[in-house]
């Protein structure tokens, strides 16, 4: 399994631009990167997922160097209901199993 | 429409005593999943079902946890007998067939979590 490194913790003020880097230096060549999103006393929640380049959706980008070995989601002009937890997952795009591994995540704390 | 639902929301039992949990997946999700979180860890996959079969239970801790689904709907995690350890909160997710509607990220949605305290 692919282990991932992010911080334990960002700051950020509200209407600034967050971006938070993931490690993953032995990724495999078909596993796909997931985010997820965790706000107090709720289950996690899908976010995006890239397996190259740059995604973009409603909610976030997934930035990912050729190299696949790190990415970084961007969040843009946060606000203080973007105060959560955030995971990053590496596997197989559907993540079945002991293959569905959440590491420590980014506590991100948005400030007024 | 209805989101993944688990009941009860907090359970206080003694160490010994039995706790049932219960989650109701999304309508026609074939795929449900059971993950928990013990105090100071990371979340941990304890098992899957395909519709009313397990598919793959090498998550599950010990002998005290048997989970069901019957019928393909609800699924329940009972904890007997329960012990200290085994608090912390118990997740559920389901997700739709593989490849379901042309997606090609099968996405699992979280229920709220049942928050499990052992004295």
């Amino acid at each position: 399994l692919a282990k991932t490194t992010q911080p334990i913790s960002m700051d950020s003020y509200e209407g600034q631009e967050v971006n938070i880097t993931c490690s993953h230096n032995n990724i495999a060549t078909n596993d796909y990167i997931t985010w997820y999103q965790q706000f107090p006393s709720q289950g996690p929640r899908f976010i995006i997922q890239g397996y190259k380049t740059k995604v973009t959706n409603e909610v976030a980008s997934l930035f990912i160097p050729a190299d696949r070995k790190s990415s970084t989601l961007s969040l843009p002009r946060v606000s203080l209901s973007d105060t959560a937890v955030y995971y990053c997952l590496v596997g197989l795009p559907y993540n079945y199993g002991q293959n569905f591994v959440f590491g420590p995540g980014t506590r991100l704390s948005v400030l007024p | 429409e209805a989101g993944v639902t688990q009941f009860p929301s907090h359970s206080v039992i003694e160490k010994g005593q039995t706790v049932t949990l219960r989650c109701d997946p999304i309508s026609g999700h074939d795929n449900l999943y059971w993950y928990r979180r013990v105090m100071g860890k990371e979340i941990k996959f304890l098992l899957h079902f395909v519709k009313e079969s397990k598919q793959d239970e090498s998550g599950m801790p010990n002998n005290r946890f048997l989970a069901e689904r019957t019928g393909g709907t609800y699924s329940t995690l009972k904890v007997q007998p329960a012990e200290l350890e085994d608090s912390g909160v118990y997740f559920c997710a389901s997700s739709q067939g593989a490849g379901a509607s042309g997606m090609t990220y099968n996405e699992q949605f979280f229920g709220p979590g049942t928050r499990l305290t052992v004295l």
